[in-house]
């Protein structure tokens, strides 16, 4: 079976730009996560989506984050305006439920200038 | 609070030597317990997990973990290490419920000396 699709792989922008990631996961996986991985740590989560709707958004920084899924499939993830400490990888994970293990994307890498 | 911890930022063996990777978790129910690998550039993969039952479970690339409640911990072992396994490591706990939030450890690095 086809993975989780992420784009881009990389991004460069300068500080208060805006930025947006993309993420197509696993056909028939219910629920999605974003994931913010800063170097050196573990990943964590940013939001959890049981088709189109959230099910978890509790440490999203929600003044400058919003992430939506319209019609349960893709995801999209911006951010606006950047700030320095927003540099970090950005992994999508998928799952047919949630609880049931996580398959992640290969994440994008976003550098702030 | 759910948290997890790797003691071992950083671990060098030797290709062929035995491999233990050290997790510990703070949970308050019966926790649900995850190791995954990343290499760089990439996205984690999923070696093993434990719902329930057996405390020794088998994952993929020949690694193992054993579940031992009285210690918190849930610590993965590989009998003899391959160069290709130099990666970081993830240990994560996820709650019982149904949220399917996982808390990630902070990762142990491999490096696999020839």
């Amino acid at each position: 079976e086809a993975g989780v699709a992420q784009s881009p792989r990389y991004k460069i922008i300068e500080k208060r730009q805006s930025v947006a990631f993309w993420c197509n996961p696993i056909s028939g996986h219910a629920t999605l996560y974003w994931y913010q991985q800063i170097l050196g740590q573990g990943p964590k989560l940013l939001i959890q989506f049981q088709n189109n709707g959230v099910v978890d958004d509790s440490q999203l920084p929600k003044d400058r984050f919003s992430a939506e899924r319209l019609k349960g499939v893709d995801s999209t993830l911006k951010i606006q305006p950047a700030k320095l400490e927003d540099s970090a990888v950005y992994l999508c994970a998928s799952s047919l439920a949630a609880g049931q293990p996580q398959h992640f994307g290969d994440g994008t890498r976003l550098s702030i200038l | 609070a759910q948290s997890v911890t790797q003691p071992d930022i950083h671990i060098t063996v030797s290709e062929g030597a035995s491999l233990e990777l050290r997790c510990n978790y703070s949970y308050g129910a019966t926790p649900y317990l995850f190791w995954y690998v990343q290499s760089p550039g990439q996205g984690l993969q999923l070696l093993l997990k434990y719902f329930s039952g057996d405390t020794l479970v088998q994952g993929i690339k020949g690694f193992e973990a054993e579940f031992k409640r009285s210690q918190s911990s849930f610590n993965l072992r590989k009998p003899s290490v391959h160069w290709s396994d130099a990666a970081e490591y993830f240990c994560a706990v996820g709650p019982s419920g149904n949220t399917g939030k996982l808390i990630f450890g902070q990762g142990t690095t491999l490096q696999v000396k020839p």
